[in-house]
């Protein structure tokens, strides 16, 4: 079974530019997640999908990040306009459904560089 | 508010021998407690979990107990292998089933042979 996929896996980009990733869940996995994960740092989230409804989204930074999850499947994360703060790497994750008996399933990252 | 704190690293242990990584939270309610581990390249894997206290969650030799009178969640393993190089994730989540996870720093552990 393919687990979480995300891409790209690195990402270097000039300041003020705007940067996309894409995350995959398995398949049949009904809640996405977006965590961010600052070098030395445990992840926190960004924003919660159950299907594609945004059921959490109080920490994501909304004058510059956006995110959608179409069809309720793939989700894309978006920086716009990227600052040297948002360096960091962004883990995408997913569950069958919300609740702590549900395993969250984490994807590789990607680790972006802003210049 | 909800966190979690765990030892700070880097952890460097000879083959074999035995792993302690503190971890303590606090809480608002009564949360669920979980070990998370990342391999290197690789995304955050579930090594174990316990849901209520004097619960003992275990995988893979490593073991944590739910210590509610303490608010810890210890891990542990009786002899380490190189294999188990990564960084360790302490996290909780409430049981109110729609909180999202609140994650440790990490420690990273170094297993030399």
């Amino acid at each position: 079974e393919a687990g979480v996929v995300q891409s790209p896996r690195y990402k270097i980009i000039e300041k003020k530019q705007p940067v996309a990733f894409w995350c995959n869940p398995i398949s049949g996995h009904n809640t996405l997640y977006w965590y961010l994960q600052n070098l030395g740092q445990g992840p926190e989230l960004l924003i919660r999908y159950e299907n594609e409804e945004a059921v959490d989204d109080s920490q994501l930074p909304k004058d510059r990040f956006s995110a959608e999850r179409l069809k309720g499947v793939d989700s894309t994360l978006k920086i716009q306009p990227a600052e040297l703060g948002d360096s960091a790497v962004y883990l995408c994750a997913s569950s069958f459904r919300s609740g702590i008996d549900n395993e969250q399933f984490f994807g590789p990252g990607t680790r972006l560089t802003v210049l | 508010g909800n966190s979690v704190t765990q030892m700070e690293g880097p952890v460097t242990l000879s083959e074999e021998a035995f792993l302690t990584i503190n971890c303590t939270y606090t809480a608002t309610g009564y949360p669920s407690l979980f070990w998370y581990v990342q391999y290197p390249g690789e995304g955050l894997q579930l090594l174990l979990k316990a849901t209520k206290a004097d619960d003992k969650g275990s995988n893979k030799g490593f073991e944590a107990t739910y210590r509610k009178e303490t608010t810890s969640f210890h891990l542990e393993k009786g002899s380490v292998q190189v294999s188990d190089s990564a960084v360790y994730f302490c996290a909780l989540s409430l049981n109110s089933g729609n909180t999202p996870l609140v994650f440790g720093k990490g420690t990273r552990l170094s297993v030399i042979a």
